[in-house]
């Protein structure tokens, strides 16, 4: 069973701080991606990853960063946390036989920035 | 102009009902669509790939309408457990990127 995991649902950060979240997947699966989901807005992709090392940005990669050392792993940091960074984020992976492969999401971590 | 564009809903309907979204997207290049269905505070998951000539899952129907850039969904007699959140999702170039609509709200009562 595919299984994308997420460090944590909930996180409350003060405005200034630096913040992680970690994404594993279990599908050995190239692709990794970060995406945000706001009310109205839906989900809009912050970064994603098609290998090792490689990182594209999305539409909204303003105020992140990400990191992926491994494979399986892909971390999204917010380098110094603003409260409209307050928002849902879930990360998500897919293999490699093209645009169809169907994305996994991890739970989301809901952060909220004060 | 939003790339691709749902009605929000609620669509709020009775069990056994049948009932059909639309999404329409903006770029005449996209190649693939797909929609996903999100639970109340739920990850999004893939419900069906959409293909030109139109497929059919269990209840559900996905449509494609190249020509006016929308894509359908029907869901016939209506599941209470089909209460979800309907996401259209294009891929526009054959990248790994996806579009995300911000989705329509289902509400089936009993």
């Amino acid at each position: 069973d595919v299984k994308v995991t997420q460090s944590s649902r909930y996180l409350v950060k003060r405005t200034g701080e630096k913040v992680f979240l970690e994404c594993v997947q279990d599908m050995d699966h190239e692709n990794m991606f970060w995406y945000r989901q706001d009310p109205g807005l839906g989900l809009r992709l912050i970064y994603f990853s098609y290998d090792v090392k490689m990182k594209e940005k999305g539409d909204i990669p303003e105020g992140y960063s990400v990191s992926r050392e491994k494979k399986e792993r892909f971390s999204l940091i917010l380098e110094s946390a603003s409260t409209n960074q307050t928002s849902m984020y879930l990360c998500a992976s897919s293999g490699t036989s093209g645009s169809t492969d169907t994305q996994y999401f991890g739970p989301g971590t809901r952060l909220t920035v004060l | 102009r939003k790339e691709v564009e749902q009605d929000p809903g609620p669509f709020n309907v009775p069990e056994g009902a049948t009932v059909a979204f639309n999404c329409t997207y903006s770029n005449s290049a996209s190649q693939s669509f797909f929609w996903y269905r999100q639970d109340c505070r739920k990850e999004p998951k893939l419900l069906m790939s959409v293909y030109s000539s139109g497929n059919e899952d269990g209840r559900f129907t996905a449509q494609l309408n190249r020509a006016s850039q929308y894509i359908s969904l029907l869901i016939r007699d209506s599941k209470l457990s089909d209460s979800a959140t309907y996401l259209c999702v294009v891929n526009e170039d054959s990248s790994y990127k996806l579009i995300f609509g911000s989705g329509t709200r289902l509400l089936v009562r009993p």
